[in-house]
């Protein structure tokens, strides 16, 4: 049961346009959502996360819009540099203590200089 | 200020093998989670480790277990190694108040089985 998908395995951006990155989600009892970004031999860092009652937070060039009644996220990078490139995963939790992050297959951003 | 470290960083065992990963958490931090990141999958969560407990299981049998030392560090122990058990083996740590909000991920073991 995959609560948090990613649908687009991969995208390619020329560098200085918009990536936009899509997340969809089935579980309602989700709290918050966060975005990580993954480069090869490293572990996941956190990159920005969004609370469940808010739609929109901003962090320089990150920006992340919750539609809570399509379940679906978005992660849009602007404008996107060569240093963008990378898996992105998205992930859920529930805001009980320190709960478990359940995590969507992620899209791999390839950004073309 | 060192963060999450882990070891080794590669390891090849055979079916039916036994096997131990370590974490050493981020300074500050006392919780720590296990995740397994199958070829093209995202992580799925193992078990996470506070005050030396097990506090919640994901969905893995009994062959996976852990450990969460005094000085919070952490061991993996994975029995009866099966050919699906090959993956990369992330740790994570938070804790300090912060939550799962604030995890921050080791670099990974990647685990073979031949």
């Amino acid at each position: 049961d995959q609560q948090v998908k990613q649908n687009s395995p991969s995208l390619s951006v020329q560098e200085g346009r918009i990536s936009i990155l899509n997340c969809d989600y089935t579980n309602s009892m989700f709290d918050y959502f966060l975005w990580y970004k993954k480069y090869p031999a490293e572990g996941p860092t956190f990159l920005i996360s969004i609370s469940s009652i808010k739609d929109k937070n901003e962090d320089g060039r990150f920006t992340v819009f919750l539609n809570k009644s399509a379940k679906h996220l978005s992660l849009h990078i602007v404008p996107s540099q060569p240093g963008d490139s990378a898996v992105y995963f998205c992930a859920a939790i529930s805001a009980r203590g320190n709960e478990k992050l359940t995590f969507g297959t992620g899209t791999r951003l390839t950004i073309i200089p | 200020d060192a963060g999450v470290t882990q070891s080794p960083t590669h390891l090849i065992k055979t079916r039916g093998q036994q096997v131990t990963l370590r974490c050493s958490p981020k300074s500050g931090h006392d919780t720590v989670s296990w995740y397994q990141q199958a070829l093209g999958q995202g992580p799925q969560f193992i078990f996470q480790y506070y005050e030396e407990e097990e506090r919640q299981r994901g969905n893995f049998p009994d062959r996976f277990s852990g450990h969460q030392f005094p000085n919070y560090s952490s061991e993996l122990n994975v029995n009866a190694l099966l050919l699906g058990d090959s993956a990369l083996y992330l740790c994570a740590s938070s804790g300090g108040g912060q939550g799962a909000l604030e995890q921050f991920f080791g670099p990974g073991t990647r685990l073979t089985v031949l």
